[in-house]
């Protein structure tokens, strides 16, 4: 059973570029949320992806938008990028069962120059 | 709005002693608590979680937590600390009782053990 992953790893982008950060779900799951970390701070939910549709949003402003494709995976996008933005972000599938639990990837360390 | 308060930003403890990190939950009705470590470079793992069943949740590595509603809390404790349990731990609320909707974390403890 292949993990949740996230490319890419790390990457820097200067103020007022865009980015695009993907996720792959788990096997078998349908539903991904995306978080961002800020240093020293807990996840914050930015939203989620229930079969290609945005299924709850987080306190973000519209310039963070998102797309998943039929196969489950998940983009996220940035506009407009604030020095603010700098952070770790975390995607995390699962299922819709009533036992189903988020699994986490190991995330994307974005650094806003 | 749900959310939860982690009492300590930072706790050490010797190897082989008790571990208590502590967390206060507020909610409008009964929560789905949840418990995560993070170490380093490494994606969140879900030590236990609480869903309106057993007050008393084992989870994995031997931490376990109690539900106490009077008190609003829902504290993490292991009996002994190992070196490998050094990490950072959220207390994580949800919106669902399945835990697959939006999660709230707290600030995360920083769980330092000492040799």
């Amino acid at each position: 059973e292949t993990g949740v992953t996230q490319s890419p790893t790390h990457l820097i982008k200067t103020r007022g570029q865009q980015v695009t950060l993907r996720c792959s779900s788990q096997s078998g799951h349908n539903t991904v949320s995306w978080y961002q970390q800020a240093l020293g701070q807990g996840p914050q939910f930015i939203f989620q992806y229930y079969r290609e549709e945005e299924n709850g949003r987080g306190n973000f402003p519209p310039r963070f938008s998102g797309l998943q494709f039929p196969n489950y995976s998940s983009e996220l996008n940035v506009n407009a990028l604030e020095l603010d933005d700098s952070a770790l972000y975390l995607c995390a599938s699962s299922g819709t069962g009533t036992e189903d639990e988020q699994y986490f990837g190991p995330g994307t360390r974005l650094t806003v120059t | 709005a749900q959310s939860v308060t982690q009492l300590d930003s930072h706790v050490s403890v010797s190897e082989g002693t008790p571990v208590l990190l502590r967390c206060n939950y507020s909610s409008s009705y009964s929560p789905s608590l949840f418990w995560y470590v993070q170490h380093p470079n490494k994606g969140l793992q879900l030590l236990l979680k609480y869903t309106s069943a057993a007050t008393l949740v084992k989870g994995i590595n031997g931490f376990e937590a109690e539900f106490k509603k009077s008190e609003t809390s829902f504290h993490l404790t292991k009996p002994s600390a190992h070196m490998s349990d050094a990490a950072e731990y959220f207390c994580v609320v949800s919106d669902s009782n399945f835990g697959n909707e939006k999660l709230t974390f707290g600030t995360g403890t920083r769980l330092t053990i000492i040799p």
